[in-house]
């Protein structure tokens, strides 16, 4: 079974520009959670996507959107993009809600903000 | 606020030596996860507990869940390079209809050969 993917792997863009992320989840796997993981903040939490429906989000400004297809593939889109949104963006898949399941990461895309 | 603290948060040992990482917090998590990262890679599970008090082994790897669901342990004994990465302890926090997802500072693992 194919584990989680993410494109693109790496991503350089300028201040004020825009970007999508995508990231296809584990085959069956119903739920998408999405992080950022800088060196300063470690591994933070932006939000989780079940069944197509925002669950949860994290602490993050209305910048950070995303959502989730019929097929589960998520994206994640940031505008207005800033210095501080270079970091390395985690796409996690599980069967369920990750309060009650088992979260399968995938590599991350490196966006490198200039 | 960071609502889950590891220590150390950096650790270089030789290879043959024990050591143990602490994942502390203020407050109860329903449950708990130990994850390890190498660099370029998104982190991979090695455990997960659930029970105050609970003991779970996996090969060198002892982990455990304090009673109150605050805190958690990973010992690993004899280390081997193959163990160095980055550890990271991560909870869910509240209930069913509302709860985040916290991951710990991490811990940087060096094991020298």
């Amino acid at each position: 079974k194919a584990g989680v993917t993410q494109t693109p792997r790496y991503l350089i863009k300028t201040r004020g520009q825009q970007v999508t992320l995508s990231c296809s989840p584990i085959s069956g796997h119903r739920s998408v959670s999405w992080y950022q993981q800088t060196p300063g903040q470690g591994l933070q939490f932006l939000f989780e996507y079940f069944s197509e429906t925002q669950r949860n989000k994290g602490n993050f400004p209305g910048r950070f959107s995303g959502r989730q297809f019929s097929n589960s593939r998520s994206e994640m889109n940031v505008s207005t993009l800033e210095l501080g949104d270079s970091a390395l963006y985690l796409c996690a898949s599980s069967l369920g809600p990750i309060s009650q399941e088992t979260q399968y990461f995938g590599p991350g895309t490196r966006l490198l903000v200039l | 606020t960071q609502l889950l603290e590891q220590s150390p948060q950096f650790l270089s040992i030789q290879e043959g030596e024990n050591l143990t990482v602490y994942c502390n917090s203020s407050s109860v998590f329903s449950s708990l996860q130990w994850y390890r990262q190498e660099p370029g890679e998104g982190p991979v599970l090695l455990v997960t507990v659930v029970t105050g008090g609970e003991v779970k082994k996996l090969k060198r790897l002892t982990f455990q869940f304090g009673d109150a669901r605050k805190d958690s342990s990973l010992h690993i004994t004899a280390a081997q390079p193959g163990d160095t990465g980055l550890y990271l302890c991560a909870g869910v926090m509240g209930g069913s209809g509302t709860y985040k997802y916290i991951f710990g500072t991490g811990t940087r693992l060096k094991v020298l050969a």
